[in-house]
């Protein structure tokens, strides 16, 4: 079945510090891969996408490509801010049958200043 | 726009006893879905509606778990009786469907999620 691999957290970087978290899936055929955010006291939501091999997904600063050769889809920010501090959740779905998402199980990312 | 509301936030019960959560999608939004997510983990989808016809419900512990969503709008997840692995978020998600004419981009919506603990 689809799966989704995720670097364990917890990470702790300073203020303008370069991140990556790294996330690998396993899926059958081409799926559709995501970064969801979740914010302390708020809940899931969208930071970026990509749908075919070598897209590239940027939201907010961060940047994620999707490599078909190495199944990777790594989330990147070229400087962290404190306000990046959230839990970072890889995701992907299969382009046929049903429309769910299979998570990863999520990056607490916390950014001291 | 509203988003996806959901109640109550928090909830404690004991084990053996029962909880029902709500789930209000954005309007207009053929798909629903319900996830578990266990602290440390990522969420889990328990079940899928589109409109009000289940799509998926394969993770669902149905011994325990039920869940409805009446008129193909909003949605209760029961659990009766709860065990203390029970504890967790539970999340509710909606999203357009092209089955429905919507335009998909693959994005789901979710809630703030209803937090229970099982003592």
């Amino acid at each position: 079945g689809n799966s989704v691999t995720q670097m364990e957290g917890p990470v702790t970087l300073s203020e303008e510090a370069f991140l990556t978290i790294n996330c690998t899936y396993t899926a059958t055929g081409y799926p559709s891969l995501f970064w969801y955010v979740q914010y302390p006291g708020e809940g899931l939501q969208l930071l970026l996408k990509a749908t075919k091999a070598d897209d590239k997904g940027s939201n907010k600063g961060f940047e994620a490509t999707y490599r078909k050769e190495t199944t990777s889809f790594h989330l990147e920010k070229g400087s962290v801010q404190v306000s990046d501090s959230a839990v970072y959740f890889c995701a992907l779905k299969a382009n046929f049958g049903n429309e769910k998402l299979t998570f990863g199980t999520g990056t607490r990312l916390t950014i001291i200043p | 726009e509203a988003g996806v509301a959901q109640s109550p936030r928090y909830k404690i019960i004991e084990k053996r006893q029962s909880v029902a959560f709500w789930c209000n999608p954005i309007s207009g939004h053929a798909t629903l879905y319900w996830y578990q997510q266990i602290l440390g983990q990522g969420p889990k989808l328990l079940i899928q509606f589109q409109n009000n016809g289940v799509v998926d419900d394969s993770q669902l512990p149905k011994d325990r778990f039920s869940a409805e969503r009446l008129k193909g709008v909003d949605s209760t997840l029961k659990i009766q009786p709860a065990k203390l692995e029970d504890s967790a978020v539970y999340l509710c998600a909606s999203s357009p469907s092209l089955r429905a004419g919507g335009i998909n981009t693959g994005e789901l919506f979710f809630g703030e999620g209803s937090r229970l603990t099982v003592l």
